[in-house]
């Protein structure tokens, strides 16, 4: 498959090892957070969403924390596999609007 | 139950030309949004398709329309093709009744204007 993006910025990290991706928002109006993974040549795929009202929120195997005083996001991956290798991307929305507001994506590189 | 779908998978046109772009939403979702990636890039937002009507639209210019079915499926138009409308456009699609916000992605198509 084609490459998702070819500039990004790339996080390598050891399998098995723990990830930490960050993310900068830009609207504090946003109340909805959302993370998403795109592997090469697919749509991106839902991970985890967080509310303005949580500051964090666990999944399986991810946790997403938030930080509103400096719109930050962060999503933690344990023990990642190579399965987790793609490009992931923060994304925001509002409850007046519809539409999400994507970041400019993290690729991670998972090595064996 | 079948996800989001999108087609055609990759298309090529010429500058000048329209191209129409498809996508069935995911079983039981009527809302329907499009976003234009451009390599490297993450999604933006074209516009928003709920009961047949243009919900909310982005930054995007008039050549780019859309049309939504009383199936709920969704066509993009992009009239007068330029060199940078090249990109992989996708195809999101959420129930309008609940939490909005949770987009479901089609695999995208993947246009190229040469």
């Amino acid at each position: 498959g084609e490459s998702v993006g070819l500039h990004l910025p790339t996080l390598s990290v050891q399998e098995g090892d723990n990830s930490i991706i960050n993310c900068a928002y830009s609207n504090s109006a946003s109340d909805y957070f959302i993370w998403y993974k795109q592997e090469s040549g697919k749509g991106p795929q839902f991970i985890i969403d967080i509310r303005s009202n949580m500051d964090k929120r666990q999944g399986q195997r991810v946790t997403v924390l938030l930080n509103k005083t400096v719109k930050h996001l962060s999503l933690q991956i344990a023990a990642t596999q190579p399965g987790d290798s793609a490009v992931y991307f923060c994304a925001e929305g509002y409850a007046a609007g519809n539409k999400l507001t994507f970041g400019g994506g993290t690729r991670v590189l998972v090595k064996p | 139950d079948a996800g989001v779908t999108q087609s055609p998978t990759h298309l090529i046109k010429t500058r000048g030309q329209q191209v129409t772009l498809r996508c069935s939403p995911k079983s039981g979702h009527d809302t329907v949004s499009w976003y234009q990636q451009a390599l490297g890039q993450g999604p933006q937002f074209i516009f928003q398709y709920y009961e047949e009507e243009e919900r909310q639209r982005g930054n995007f210019p008039d050549r780019f329309s859309g049309h939504q079915f009383p199936n709920y499926s969704s066509e993009l138009n992009v009239n007068a093709l330029l060199l940078g409308d090249s990109a992989l456009y996708l195809c999101a699609s959420s129930d309008g009744a609940s939490a909005f916000y949770e987009q479901y992605f089609g695999p995208g198509t993947r246009l190229t204007v040469t």
